[in-house]
């Protein structure tokens, strides 16, 4: 699987949006882009992911470059409880049993 | 739905014990199944993975051994604990469907005394 390239931290003000960068310039064209984020003492949670396009549920956007070395994950309106880690992995669509994670971007969001 | 049980959530053991942590999924048959590790502050560290009953592959030499005795059940073990292995331990499924993502249990928080 790729690497990712986050930021160790961010702060964002409550309300405005987040925008968390992954860099992933050695994805293949067959990876696609996951996230994840980890609330304090508890098992990380499935946000979103997407191949090329760009991607939005109930959580959140995805926007993945044209050349898909890079991507921006997008809390449209965040809110105390986004304070989290985020990770970005890059996962193959086959043969993908090793899952792992990089250090991730630790988000904290400012009343 | 799929669900995934993890116990305890917390456990405090003398160093030279030994230890047992349990996983068990729900609602998804052959999962791929997952043990990782987070030290304080630290990022998730994969500790092994398997994709099928008694098909453990690991990925970081160490203190700790896992096996999967039955489709949905994952057991991380250590013979002899070290303080070095105190840590949030997760565990984590991924059913067989394409692009399904992972998910992950509530974690143990482990401290070796």
């Amino acid at each position: 699987d790729a690497k990712t390239t986050q930021p160790t931290s961010m702060d964002c003000a409550e309300g405005r949006a987040a925008n968390l960068p992954c860099n992933h310039s050695t994805i293949s064209g067959n990876e696609y882009v996951y996230w994840y984020r980890q609330i304090h003492s508890q098992g990380p949670q499935y946000i979103i992911h997407g191949l090329k396009n760009n991607e939005t549920n109930e959580m959140a956007s995805l926007i993945i470059t044209e050349d898909r070395k890079s991507s921006t994950l997008i809390l449209p309106h965040a809110t105390l409880r986004d304070t989290a880690v985020y990770y970005c992995i890059v996962v193959a669509n086959f043969g993908n049993e090793k899952l792992t994670f990089g250090t991730g971007t630790r988000l904290t969001i400012i009343p | 739905s799929q669900t995934i049980h993890q116990w305890p959530a917390t456990l405090v053991q003398p160093v030279g014990s030994p230890l047992s942590l349990e996983c068990t999924v729900e609602g998804t048959s052959n999962p791929n199944l997952y043990w990782y590790r987070q030290a304080a502050g630290r990022g998730l560290q994969l500790l092994f993975y398997s994709v099928g009953i008694g098909q453990i592959s690991s990925e970081v030499p160490q203190n700790l051994s896992a096996s999967r005795p039955q489709d949905r059940q994952f057991i991380l073990s250590s013979k002899k604990l070290l303080l070095s292995d105190s840590g949030f331990y997760l565990c984590a499924f991924k059913s067989r469907r394409a692009l399904s993502p992972l998910h992950f249990g509530n974690g143990t928080r482990l401290t070796v005394t």
